[in-house]
């Protein structure tokens, strides 16, 4: 039972362009949610978090918006960087952390 | 201030063998959890512990699998008679504090378990 579902397994986008990585879910009582970002070989880094009662939380390039009625969150990246080439996993958190499969971003120059 | 350690990266084990996985937290952290990484899957919560303790262990298999974090050294994974499914990356996360804060866990660089 996925709790957390990224559909998107990459998705590639032009330098400069905004990103926008999707992501749903089925608890209803995750309190956080959280997008990490992986590099190959390295552990997942924090980039990213929204409480469960806001709805956009925003930290410089980084903003994340939650659709609580339709159990949806995204994050969006502007503008997109080559630096942002990487693997991230949307997750909630409900006691523990519960990871989606993740989306591989690639910035295109 | 050094990260989260975990050792060896890498770990190459024939069926049957033993696999011992060890993760060092933050300093001042003293909440350690244990992820497991399936080739092409998003990591899975296996076990959260304080020293001494193991809180929650819901995600650990029932059998094979288990873990300590000592009062004195790092946390061990200890894996006993590996198959090959085990192989995967598994990956270590510490946090300073338990309860709704404990979402901001920072994590080691993995370890890569390879099962021949």
């Amino acid at each position: 039972d996925q709790q957390v579902k990224q559909n998107s397994p990459s998705l590639s986008v032009q330098e400069g362009r905004i990103s926008i990585l999707n992501c749903d879910y089925t608890n209803s009582m995750f309190d956080y949610f959280l997008w990490y970002k992986k590099y190959p070989a390295e552990g997942p880094t924090f980039l990213i978090s929204i409480s469960s009662i806001k709805d956009k939380n925003e930290d410089g390039r980084f903003t994340v918006f939650l659709n609580k009625s339709a159990k949806h969150l995204s994050l969006h990246i502007v503008p997109s960087q080559p630096g942002d080439s990487a693997v991230y996993f949307c997750a909630g958190f409900d006691d523990k952390i519960i990871f989606g499969k993740g989306t591989r971003l690639h910035i295109l120059p | 201030n050094a990260g989260v350690m975990q050792n060896p990266r890498h770990l190459v084990r024939r069926r049957g063998q033993e696999a011992r996985l060890r993760c060092s937290p933050m300093k001042g952290h003293s909440h350690v959890y244990w992820y497991r990484q399936l080739p092409e899957e998003g990591l899975k919560f296996m076990v959260y512990l304080q020293k001494e303790n193991i809180i929650d262990e819901s995600g650990m298999p029932k059998e094979r699998f288990s873990a300590e974090f000592p009062k004195e050294g790092p946390s061990i994974l200890r894996i006993q008679q590996v198959v090959r499914g085990d192989s995967a990356a598994y990956f270590c996360a510490s946090s300073p504090v338990r309860g709704s804060s404990s979402y901001e866990q920072y994590f080691g660089p993995g370890t890569r378990l390879t099962v021949t």
